[in-house]
């Protein structure tokens, strides 16, 4: 089976860095994604980590090991629209995506 | 338009009638998704498509029945509504093929379910 592992709740400083760390268990690994969902919105994707390392977009960066069958979204200079639920994925291949729990995040001024 | 809907947005129902959620997506993806997200559980899956004519079982598909005619539709049907099954029901759709199909889903806005 799989499983992934998230904390529920993160709370951090307008204009700060936060990281949203996620382990996962999974038999067969493509790749770790990252999606953002708002109250009463949609699921958004945000980022795909298929080989070690970081893969940085705008203000969010996405990192995955791999070896250490973890991954994190790290979110600088964090405004109040960051305010949202942060769900990692796996990819394992042959089953669709598996969802982690999210971490919900509110920014305080 | 184009992408990703969901039909109704709000759905108020009796435990033990038939209830059909629409999904409809104008991308021509090939694979589509349902799920259902409730506090505590984030996103669960419920049945998914790669193809028209092609389903297949998710994470919780007990109760749920799904259909894919056509490509752009996937619409889920509850046979017989319990009240567990007080959900937001999300639909998705993805266009890669291969290892990496999963990734990258577009979600429809959502249809929030209550069975009384």
């Amino acid at each position: 089976g799989q499983s992934l592992e998230q904390p529920s709740e993160v709370t951090a400083v307008e204009g700060a860095i936060v990281q949203i760390n996620c382990t996962y268990q999974t038999s067969g690994f493509y790749g770790l994604s990252w999606y953002q969902q708002h109250d009463g919105g949609a699921p958004t994707f945000l980022s795909y980590n298929a080989l070690d390392g970081l893969e940085e977009t705008g203000r969010f960066s996405s990192f995955l090991s791999r070896s250490d069958s973890y991954g994190y979204l790290l979110l600088q200079e964090l405004q109040m629209k960051d305010s949202a639920s942060y769900f990692c994925a796996v990819n394992s291949g042959n089953t669709p995506l598996v969802f982690g729990k999210g971490t919900r995040l509110s920014v305080i001024a | 338009d184009a992408g990703i809907t969901q039909s109704p947005r709000y759905k108020i129902t009796e435990t033990g009638r038939q209830v059909t959620l629409m999904c409809h997506q104008t991308w021509s993806h090939s694979y589509m998704f349902w799920y259902r997200q409730d506090l505590g559980h984030g996103l669960r899956l419920i049945y998914y498509s790669a193809a028209a004519d092609i389903t297949d079982k998710g994470e919780v598909p007990d109760g749920y029945v799904v259909s894919r005619s056509k490509t752009e539709n996937f619409p889920l049907t509850l046979e017989s509504a319990t009240r567990s099954q007080t959900s937001v029901y999300f639909c998705a759709s993805s266009e890669k093929t291969g290892p990496y199909s999963y990734n990258e889903q577009f979600f429809g806005p959502g249809t929030r379910l209550t069975v009384l």
